[in-house]
């Protein structure tokens, strides 16, 4: 079954610094999205994204974050300072097209594992 | 404002009990409901979805109802297992079909055998 790969599991940072997080949506999926979820707390929208632009961010998307697809898979959060608060897990998610599956709306957002971000 | 709340954080259930979980949702726009369940360390795994224009919908061992009166949804697993323990969460959409999803906090099910 097709599935959204994140890379790395786990990426330990020092405070300030950049770090890329990087995801390969389902191949045929055209709306990939980045969330997070602190410790304990529920998953939040960061981010959506299609056709090369910004569809949504929320709040939390703020200056230091930024989203790009640099080539035909991949799909990357970048985070230029990171701070303490940014510490969570980031999941990456994406949705397969309309029209799929005998015409079916299919509207399932299908999940990586996350990879955990760690700001020391 | 924007949120999905769970009434239970933590429910518990002997092995091959049916189990219940319940959300509450907020805005009257939300036309798509989902579930998902998340193992520990892992991401949320789809389980089951619902639009606005239905009440029921089953699956495999699961049935989401949705009570748009009382904007409430429930999750029911039939013949729990201890392979369902997790966490889930129930989660809404806005209307329009690629809008994010605003997640609710989360119900624990823990299973004993």
């Amino acid at each position: 079954e097709p599935e959204v790969t994140q890379t790395p599991s786990h990426q330990v940072t020092q405070m300030g610094q950049e770090v890329i997080l990087r995801c390969v949506p389902i191949s045929n999926h055209l709306y990939f999205y980045w969330y997070r979820q602190i410790l304990g707390q529920k998953v939040e929208f960061l981010v959506s994204f299609y056709n090369n632009e910004i569809s949504e961010k929320s709040e939390i998307f703020d200056d230091q974050f930024s989203v790009e697809r640099p080539d035909g898979s991949n799909f990357t959060l970048k985070i230029r300072s990171t701070k303490l608060e940014d510490s969570a897990m980031y999941f990456c998610a994406s949705i397969t097209p309309w029209g799929t599956s005998g015409g079916a709306w299919k509207n399932i957002q299908y999940f990586g594992a996350g990879t955990r971000l760690s700001v020391l | 404002g924007e949120s999905v709340g769970l009434h239970l954080p933590t429910l518990s259930v002997q092995e091959g009990d049916n189990s219940i979980i319940n959300c509450a949702y907020s805005n009257s726009a939300s036309d798509y409901f989902i579930w998902y369940k998340q193992e520990s360390g892992k991401g949320p795994q789809f389980i089951i979805d619902i639009r606005s224009n239905m009440d029921k919908r089953q699956g495999q061992r699961v049935t989401v109802l949705l009570n748009k009166t009382v904007k409430h949804l429930s999750l029911q697993i039939a013949a729990t297992q201890p392979g369902d323990s997790a966490v889930y969460f129930c989660a809404e959409r806005f209307s329009g079909g690629y809008n994010k999803l605003i997640f609710g906090a989360g119900t624990r099910l823990a299973v004993h055998p």
